[in-house]
């Protein structure tokens, strides 16, 4: 059975700061994915990862793959305000479509 | 820009009926899924659909839910007698399959009394 960690659950950080959110899973996965969820809000996609060493990266947000260690990570640079939400990360097991969740790491961008 | 619609926004039910959870996909989907998230929880998959048929299906989707695509558009989720703990945001997502990604809906937020 895929499952799918994340950490920190919980991150508060400066404006201005960089920080790095971690999600393992525990199972070979074809697929990793990233998504932003404000606050009464549906899923937004950030990066789908298709393999090992894959690198994606879209304004402060920058995501990359290790399939060996099944380890995926989400990287901000110079937070800003805006980016404060909910950050999901999602695995796919081998041949299938369907995403098994982490359980979300609540981000706080602060002056 | 194309976007996954769902009807409706909320929906309010008393333990024991039915209620159906409607879906707009992307037109040119291929791939339709349901999702639920309880309140403060992690996003937890019901099914996906594909070829007129269900794909996969998780344990959650017991005989109470099944779902449908009635027309060329719309895809249902239906629940037949709902249980408090059925009380949750449901997303639906689409996808072409090819690229990988799952474009979420809004979300209806069932609350089951």
């Amino acid at each position: 059975e895929l499952k799918v960690e994340q950490n920190p659950l919980f991150l508060s950080m400066q404006e201005g700061k960089n920080y790095t959110i971690y999600c393992n899973y525990s199972t070979t996965s074809d697929r990793l994915y990233w998504y932003r969820q404000d606050p009464g809000k549906s899923l937004e996609s950030l990066f789908v990862l298709l393999s090992n060493g894959a690198v994606k990266q879209e304004g402060r947000l920058m995501a990359s793959l290790d399939t060996k260690a099944r380890l995926s990570t989400l990287h901000i640079t110079a937070a800003v305000h805006d980016l404060s939400a909910t950050y999901f990360c999602a695995a796919s097991g081998a041949g299938s479509y369907q995403l098994t969740f982490g359980k979300g790491t609540k981000l706080s961008v602060i002056p | 820009e194309p976007e996954v619609t769902q009807t409706p926004s909320h929906q309010v039910t008393q333990m024991g009926q039915e209620v159906i959870l409607r879906c707009v996909p992307i037109s040119n989907h291929l791939y339709f899924y349901w999702y639920r998230q309880i309140l403060g929880q992690k996003v937890e998959f019901l099914v996906s659909f594909y070829n007129n048929e269900i794909s996969e299906k998780s344990e959650i989707f017991d005989d109470q839910f099944s779902v449908e695509r009635p027309d060329g558009s719309n895809f249902t989720l239906k629940i037949r007698s709902t249980k408090l703990e059925d009380s949750a945001m449901y997303f639906c997502a689409s996808g072409t399959g090819g690229s990988y990604e799952q474009y979420f809906g809004p979300g209806t937020r069932l609350t089951v009394t």
